[in-house]
């Protein structure tokens, strides 16, 4: 079945630094990734559409000068969170749509923590 | 905003048991989701029902269904200590963006 990387798996930085994800389908192109952001305990609340080639659709409530989204490719996307803060601390997920709009494929996330 | 919601919270039950758990959501669908979510890792998608169907089976899951009550609910039979985790249900409208309920922690106690 389709593949969905991230990387890093997980990341521990300093309050103040900017911290690079990226996601990657590795047998497939997909034209739409999503980024989702996860708490402890809690579900899965999407932060942002990204579309090859344009900008990305945050979420209301999602800074997007915070949580900047690049899709310069059909099989990456990348999500960086600037200026972190321990707030930001999360599991991040990103999914990859398929040939099938019903389809997403996720990836296995990834975990920041921001001191 | 959130479109799922699941109910209960969180279950404890014991192995061999059988596990139900619902999902309840707002607007008109295409299909609804389920997935499972072991501790700190990535979903595992377990199956997808369409608006059209009623009822699917996989393995111990059986899944249904009720658009008139804009419903699903997921059935885990003979529960396992492995089958421990987060399960979330995903709405999915034409092609537009998944939504998540909240989830219901599912423990299986040996």
């Amino acid at each position: 079945g389709a593949v969905v990387s991230q990387h890093p798996s997980w990341v521990i930085c300093k309050s103040g630094t900017s911290v690079k994800i990226e996601c990657r389908s590795l047998d497939f192109q997909a034209t739409t990734m999503f980024w989702y952001r996860q708490f402890p305990k809690q579900s899965l609340m999407l932060m942002a559409t990204s579309n090859e080639g344009s900008k990305a659709t945050y979420e209301q409530g999602v800074e997007k000068d915070k949580f900047l989204i690049n899709h310069a490719s059909l099989t990456l996307s990348t999500l960086t969170v600037t200026s972190a803060h321990p707030e930001d601390s999360s599991f991040y997920i990103c999914s990859a749509r398929g040939a099938l709009p019903e389809t997403q494929y996720f990836g296995p996330g990834t975990r920041l923590l921001v001191l | 905003s959130q479109q799922g919601e699941e109910d209960p919270q969180a279950l404890s039950i014991q192995e061999g048991e059988n596990a139900t758990m619902n999902c309840s959501y707002k607007t008109s669908i295409n299909n609804l989701q389920w997935y499972r979510q072991n501790s700190g890792r990535g979903l595992v998608h377990l199956i997808l029902i369409r608006s059209n169907e009623r009822e699917k089976h996989s393995g111990r899951l059986r899944v249904t269904l009720d658009t008139s009550k804009k419903s699903s609910s997921l059935l885990i039979t003979a529960s396992r200590a492995a089958d421990t985790a987060s399960y979330f249900c995903a709405t999915e409208n034409y092609g537009q963006n998944f939504v998540f309920g909240p989830g219901t922690r599912l423990s299986v106690l040996p």
